[in-house]
């Protein structure tokens, strides 16, 4: 079956650094990805929508000069979380479709913490 | 715009007893729906889907959901639950034919089974 693969599991960083988290369809090609965050005990809130080879789409009160997507290929999109802060502290999923397949996989999670 | 309502953040059962999560949604167009469920800090794993083929879904884990048109809603039932179902479940539509499948979650429901 289709995997997501999502690296790191868990990051720490200080306050003003930058996070990059790494989702990738291991065994699918997949032109569209999908960035969620959760916050504890809470759904999940779609970030952006990631096509291959364009322009991230951001849902709406989401900064995307905060949020850089980058979808460079068939099977990789990065989230980079730039000049983190504490309130950006969350646990960050990413999810793909196969093509034609109406079922999204999610990957297993980046919890983020900022210090 | 589509939503997803789910009744009841939480929700406790005796192992052996019948589950029932409830999930009403909203939509314009004849919707996709889904339940995917949650085990902490984890990912979400796809239980069971509807795509406007038969009306009553089953899924894995014994899980089943029957879409109802005239109800607008998609509950989850399992007719004996068991202590590894304790999670967190969430409800989600989306527009399916759109080639984007852009979802929108639920708040969720956590599960609780008792001994």
């Amino acid at each position: 079956g289709a995997v997501v693969s999502q690296h790191p599991s868990r990051v720490i960083c200080k306050s003003g650094t930058s996070v990059k988290i790494e989702c990738r369809s291991l065994d699918f090609q997949a032109t569209t990805m999908f960035w969620y965050r959760q916050f504890p005990k809470q759904s999940l809130m779609l970030m952006a929508t990631s096509n291959e080879g364009s322009k991230a789409t951001y849902e709406q009160g989401v900064e995307k000069d905060k949020f850089l997507i980058n979808h460079a290929s068939l099977t990789l999109s990065t989230l980079t979380v730039t000049s983190a802060h504490p309130e950006d502290s969350s646990f960050y999923i990413c999810s793909a479709s196969l093509v034609g397949a109406n079922v999204l996989t999610f990957g297993a999670g980046s919890r983020l913490t900022v210090l | 715009a589509q939503s997803v309502t789910q009744l009841g953040s939480h929700v406790s059962v005796s192992e052996g007893a019948l589950v029932l999560l409830r999930c009403n949604y909203s939509s314009s167009v004849p919707p996709y729906l889904f339940w995917y469920v949650q085990y902490p800090n984890q990912g979400l794993q796809l239980l069971l889907k509807y795509t406007s083929a038969a009306t009553l879904v089953k899924g894995i884990n014994g899980f089943e959901a029957e879409f109802k048109k005239s109800e607008t809603s998609f509950h989850l039932t399992k007719p004996s639950a068991h202590m590894s179902d304790a999670a967190e479940y969430f409800c989600a539509v989306s527009e399916g034919t759109s080639g984007t499948y852009k979802y929108i979650f639920g708040t969720g429901t956590r599960l609780k089974v008792l001994a």
